[in-house]
């Protein structure tokens, strides 16, 4: 199975702040890589796929980039409605797996 | 508009059964693959089985595999998930989430989630 790890684990910031999350496949995936977006008690909601494609209605200040196995997710100025818990995940092959999580708090 | 809405949670005691449903509206179900992901209280995600849009095509993770079963009706635009031989470990909130054409592993839509309680 390849395993995803993300770093950090949780990550305190402030409104307007830039932050970058870290994906680190265990073995080659090419760019078939997602990001997901999930608050306390609801749906995870999807952001990117293909490692950097934004989907549909996803506010721009969100991108992704990398390929093989290092992925990044950056949000630009950091906004009330960003605090959240983000994970990654690999559809290179089945298993289908996610990163832990990285919980972005409020500093 | 995209709808996925989960059904058929519950508590349930250790070795029973449930059957979550998934019941979808605004695209051409029979198009997309679905899966089912699932949330553990306070832990993180997991895959738990995905169904091709022909229903043709299953895969599972090795947690569930022999004791869920998934499957869809595209004349109803619902996806099941016949859970056998629960235990507590199975205890999450599971989601159903749609695939994109050409690619079943990617999601673009999910449901609300339902809660799923193993105990004695």
């Amino acid at each position: 199975d390849i395993q995803m790890t993300q770093s950090p684990s949780s990550l305190s910031a402030s409104v307007g702040d830039r932050i970058t999350i870290t994906c680190r496949a265990s073995q080659d995936i090419s760019n078939y890589l997602a990001w997901f977006q999930q608050k306390p008690g609801k749906a995870p909601k999807s952001l990117i796929y293909d490692a950097s494609s934004l989907r549909s209605g996803v506010p721009s200040k969100f991108s992704g980039s990398g390929s093989g196995t290092d992925f990044t997710l950056t949000i630009s100025s950091l906004q009330p409605e960003d605090f959240a818990t983000y994970y990654c995940q690999q559809y290179n092959t089945y298993p289908l797996t996610f990163g832990g999580g990285t919980k972005v708090e409020i500093k | 508009e995209v709808q996925l809405l989960e059904s058929g949670g519950g508590l349930v005691q250790p070795g029973g059964s449930l059957r979550l449903s998934c019941a979808a509206s605004g695209f051409s179900f029979s198009t997309y693959a679905m899966t089912w992901v699932r949330q553990a209280p306070g832990k993180g995600l997991e895959w738990v089985s995905t169904i091709s849009g022909s229903g043709g095509a299953t895969y599972y993770a090795d947690s569930v595999k022999a004791r869920f079963s998934i499957s869809r009706d595209n004349s109803k635009n619902t996806v099941y998930l016949q859970m056998n031989s629960l235990r507590v470990e199975d205890t999450a909130v599971y989601y159903c989430a749609k695939g994109v054409i050409g690619a079943a592993g990617v999601f673009d839509y999910w449901g609300q989630g339902a809660q799923v309680t193993v105990s004695s």
